[in-house]
């Protein structure tokens, strides 16, 4: 199975901040890499696809970016409700597989 | 819009079995593939395995192979996981997830809200 290897864990933050969550995987995923926002006791969120992609609606303060086997989610002016964990998934082979989370924690 | 509403908790012994499911509106349900994906305590989601809405095809990772059993009732929209020979680590929420198109990439963009089963003897 492909390794997913997020950083920093935690990331401690403050509003207005510009923060960048990496995710890498342990062999190249071409650009199958998926990014989901998880807050406390409900389920992921769609945010990105396919390294770049925003899902519909998602603001446009973030921002994907990476090739191969390390990629980036940024996130600019950060605001109140974007405190929460942040995973990547990658869908290149089979089984996908996620990394282990990046929880954006308040300063 | 498109909901997955997902049964609710379970309190369940070592070696019972569990069935969730999850029932999807806002969208033609044999259109998509429904994926099931747990996350136990503290830790990463962890994907199960999917099925096929429109033809019942299913296909479980190696680990959960022996012991899942995916099903659909496209009357009802919705779509079942069944685990069986449960013990303490199968504790976790399960979800289940819509993959977002048909191109065959497990890339999920709609979930359900969860369902909390417990192992506890």
């Amino acid at each position: 199975d492909i390794q997913m290897t997020q950083s920093p864990s935690p990331l401690s933050a403050s509003i207005g901040d510009t923060i960048t969550i990496a995710c890498r995987a342990s062999q190249s995923i071409n650009r199958w890499l998926a990014w989901y926002q998880q807050k406390p006791g409900e389920a992921p969120k769609s945010l990105i696809s396919g390294s770049s992609r925003l899902q519909g609606g998602v603001p446009s303060r973030f921002r994907g970016d990476g090739f191969g086997t390390d990629f980036t989610l940024t996130i600019s002016g950060l605001q109140p409700e974007d405190f929460a964990t942040y995973y990547c998934q990658q869908y290149y082979d089979f089984p996908p597989t996620f990394g282990q989370g990046t929880r954006v924690e308040i300063k | 819009q498109v909901h997955l509403v997902q049964s609710g908790a379970e309190v369940k012994k070592p070696g019972a079995s569990v069935k969730v499911s999850c029932q999807a509106s806002g969208y033609t349900f044999i259109d998509y593939v429904i994926h099931w994906v747990r996350q136990a305590p503290g830790q990463r989601p962890e994907w199960m395995g999917w099925i096929n809405a429109a033809n019942g095809n299913t296909k479980s990772s190696q680990e959960f192979q022996a012991r899942v059993t995916i099903t659909r009732d496209t009357s009802a929209a919705t779509a079942y996981m069944e685990l069986s020979s449960l013990r303490s680590e199968d504790t976790a929420v399960y979800y289940c997830a819509r993959q977002y198109d048909s191109s065959g990439f497990y890339f999920f963009d709609f979930w359900g809200q969860g369902s909390l089963v417990i192992i506890s003897s």
